[in-house]
């Protein structure tokens, strides 16, 4: 079935220096893409979204790019602190409420 | 404002047995979620409800897996009997309902580990 994926399982990444992570989805319906990120022993926390009409949204210290024509969607983080260390999924939704996630990157800051 | 209470944190079972899983939502959440996550992969979504009904279970194995949540409130899953590969973590999530994911509050889940 469709599904949404990651290319990078880990990634480590110098503290200041910035992060980017990469996702890639196959489902060409979907219109709304959350980044969560999961630290270890806790559930997934929502850090920004974007909508399908839209390709690029700014948080703070998140920016979240979409690129429909290649179904790619990136998480980037400024300044990467090591607060940051985590697993980073991107998921998606159809619609309201079900969300289908991708597999995960692990971020690893280095201090 | 609470958060999403699961119990218990870790659970070891041998292969065969029964177990149970509890959820408490944030007060007035209307609907809550269930999802397992394996390790290494992301979560994926078991069970939906919305009050005290079910909403979306087309990913629950219902030959082992069932959910209820009574008076609309607190939920429990069960699996009975489990497998090896039941092994993974349990998270439950609660949202006002009607709302876009970002309004998901996750719990930290319960770690099953079947032997």
């Amino acid at each position: 079935g469709e599904s949404v994926g990651l290319h990078l399982p880990t990634l480590s990444v110098q503290e200041g220096d910035n992060s980017i992570i990469n996702c890639a989805y196959s489902n060409s319906a979907s219109d709304y893409f959350i980044w969560y990120k999961q630290e270890s022993g806790k559930g997934p926390q929502f850090i920004i979204d974007i909508r399908s009409n839209m390709d690029k949204r700014q948080g703070q210290r998140v920016t979240v790019l979409l690129n429909k024509t290649v179904k790619h969607l990136s998480l980037q983080i400024a300044a990467t602190q090591p607060g940051d260390s985590a697993v980073y999924f991107c998921a998606e939704t159809g619609g309201y409420q079900k969300v289908t996630f991708g597999i995960g990157t692990k971020l690893q800051v280095i201090p | 404002e609470a958060g999403v209470a699961q119990s218990p944190r870790y659970k070891i079972i041998e292969k065969r047995q029964s177990v149970a899983f509890w959820c408490n939502p944030i007060s007035g959440h209307a609907t809550l979620y269930w999802y397992q996550q394996i390790l290494g992969q992301g979560p994926k979504l078991l069970i939906q409800f919305q009050n005290n009904g079910v909403v979306d279970d087309s990913q629950l194995p219902k030959d082992r897996f069932s959910a209820e949540r009574l008076k609309g409130v607190d939920s429990t899953l069960k699996i009975q009997p489990a497998k090896l590969e039941d092994s993974a973590v349990y998270l439950c999530a609660s949202s006002l309902g009607g709302q876009e994911a970002r309004g998901y509050t996750f719990g930290s889940g319960t770690r099953l580990t079947v032997v």
